[in-house]
């Protein structure tokens, strides 16, 4: 079946500095890739996303970049706050659902003051 | 705009009971509805696609007899599951659609737990 892998699962950075997350499809079809932070208990909520027709998304200082050659697709935060620790989820739609989305499992994301 | 409601946000429950959880597209008419379950520490899991007025699309390993899905109007989806028991605790959430939009706006969550 379909699937997206994410990694790594965890992540411990210091503040200030960057972190990488990086997901990968194997559905050639999908062309809808969101990024989603979820704090314990909590909703999903997104915070960036990119569409297929697209390289390189950016929203301060969070960036989304896709290649669709690799079907790869990687999460950039720079500038790391306390915050930002939480767990992220990539996804990606399935081609030819009705925006079916497939996640990935997650990475624990740890910002050290 | 785009905001996406759950209720109950909390339940516990007896096993062998039935138990019913809403999500309502509070400002905008949906397109499709998902329900996802969340276990701790792990992933969301999509368990059913469902359309206003026909039968929703299960995921492979979702029993329909066991997750019952009723989408009764453009704003409104219900989940019940029946017979709930202790394995069925968990992190229910759903989400919605707009327009031929892909993003999905998602609920707050219920968290089931099943005595």
């Amino acid at each position: 079946g379909e699937n997206v892998e994410q990694h790594p699962s965890t992540l411990s950075v210091q503040e200030g500095d960057s972190a990488v997350i990086k997901c990968t499809y194997s559905d050639s079809a999908s062309n809808y890739f969101p990024w989603y932070k979820q704090e314990l208990g909590k909703r999903p909520q997104l915070i960036i996303d990119i569409r297929s027709n697209v390289g390189e998304k950016k929203d301060q200082r969070i960036a989304v970049t896709l290649n669709k050659t690799a079907k790869h697709f990687s999460l950039h935060i720079t500038e790391t706050q306390p915050e930002d620790s939480a767990v992220y989820f990539c996804a990606a739609v399935f081609g030819g659902s009705q925006g079916n989305l497939i996640f990935g499992k997650g990475t624990k994301l740890s910002v050290k003051p | 705009g785009a905001v996406v409601s759950q209720h109950p946000s909390r339940v516990i429950c007896k096993s062998g009971t039935s138990v019913k959880i809403e999500c309502r597209s509070l400002d905008f008419q949906a397109t499709t509805m998902f329900w996802y379950r969340q276990f701790p520490k792990q992933s969301l899991m999509l368990m059913a696609t469902s359309n206003e007025g026909s039968k929703a699309t299960y995921e492979q390993g979702v029993e329909k007899d066991k997750f019952l899905i009723n989408h009764a109007s453009l704003t409104l989806s219900t989940l019940t599951v029946t017979s709930a028991h202790p394995e069925d605790s968990s992190f229910y959430i759903c989400s919605a659609t707009r327009g031929s939009d892909n993003e999905q706006f998602f609920g707050p969550g219920t968290r089931l737990t099943v005595l």
